[in-house]
């Protein structure tokens, strides 16, 4: 089925160790974000891409780095976690056609 | 302030009921407007779209839009457990090229059967 698949679902990480959240679409959409969800916050934009080779940060860019070398795969770089990126982490992306985000099924992460 | 506020919640109905969600904003260059609903444990789900001003029906569901009170809604009715989860408004200015939406914190539904 197309749409946004993440991975890994679920991930534990030691403080100072570094990961990648994978995120890839198969919509051709130009526009790709990484968001954070923690409760009674709503949803946080970290960092966003309007097309491959451009990328800028969002609301809460800090310790997070992104780069988008293809339209398809937009990958989340932890640099060193922290227990405060303890975090439900969704990629989404939507093109001039579209209105919406769709959004990915979501990354729990949890840094002990 | 937040540029959109919506009550968490919860809000908890009995099934078969009329449900009212609600969102208040500040920023009058906002034209799309957006409802989203989370299940547990799972992404955000695009409900409905409006365009500016009005109404949208789509089955059970109307969105509705008021610019001049800046206060857009979502009505369900006859309410289903199935409706359980949160809804979230989105926003986008006519004036952003970044394609970039403005949340609200979403609202917890509850039905209960």
């Amino acid at each position: 089925n197309a749409g946004v698949t993440q991975t890994p679902k679920f991930q534990v990480l030691k403080t100072g160790q570094s990961m990648t959240l994978q995120c890839a679409q198969d919509m051709n959409h130009e526009y790709m974000s990484w968001y954070r969800q923690d409760p009674g916050m709503g949803l946080r934009l970290i960092h966003y891409s309007v097309g491959a080779g451009i990328t800028d940060q969002g609301e809460v860019p800090n310790g997070y780095n992104v780069s988008r070398s293809t339209t398809e795969d937009f990958p989340l770089r932890l640099l060193s976690a922290a227990p405060s990126q303890t975090s439900v982490y969704f990629c989404a992306s939507t093109d001039r056609a579209n209105y919406g985000y769709t959004f990915g099924s979501g990354t729990r992460l949890t840094v002990v | 302030q937040k540029e959109v506020e919506q009550d968490p919640g919860p809000l908890s109905v009995p099934e078969g009921a009329i449900v009212s969600l609600n969102c208040t904003y500040s920023n009058s260059a906002f034209q799309y407007f957006m409802w989203y609903r989370q299940y547990s444990r799972k992404g955000p789900e695009l409900l409905m779209y409006t365009y500016s001003s009005g109404n949208k029906e789509d089955g059970r569901f109307t969105a509705q839009v008021d610019k001049s009170s800046k206060y857009i809604s979502l009505f369900i009715r006859d309410s289903q457990p199935s409706d359980s989860a949160t809804y979230l408004c989105a926003m986008r200015s006519r004036m952003d090229s970044n394609y970039q939406l403005i949340w609200g914190a979403g609202t917890k539904l509850i039905i209960k059967p």
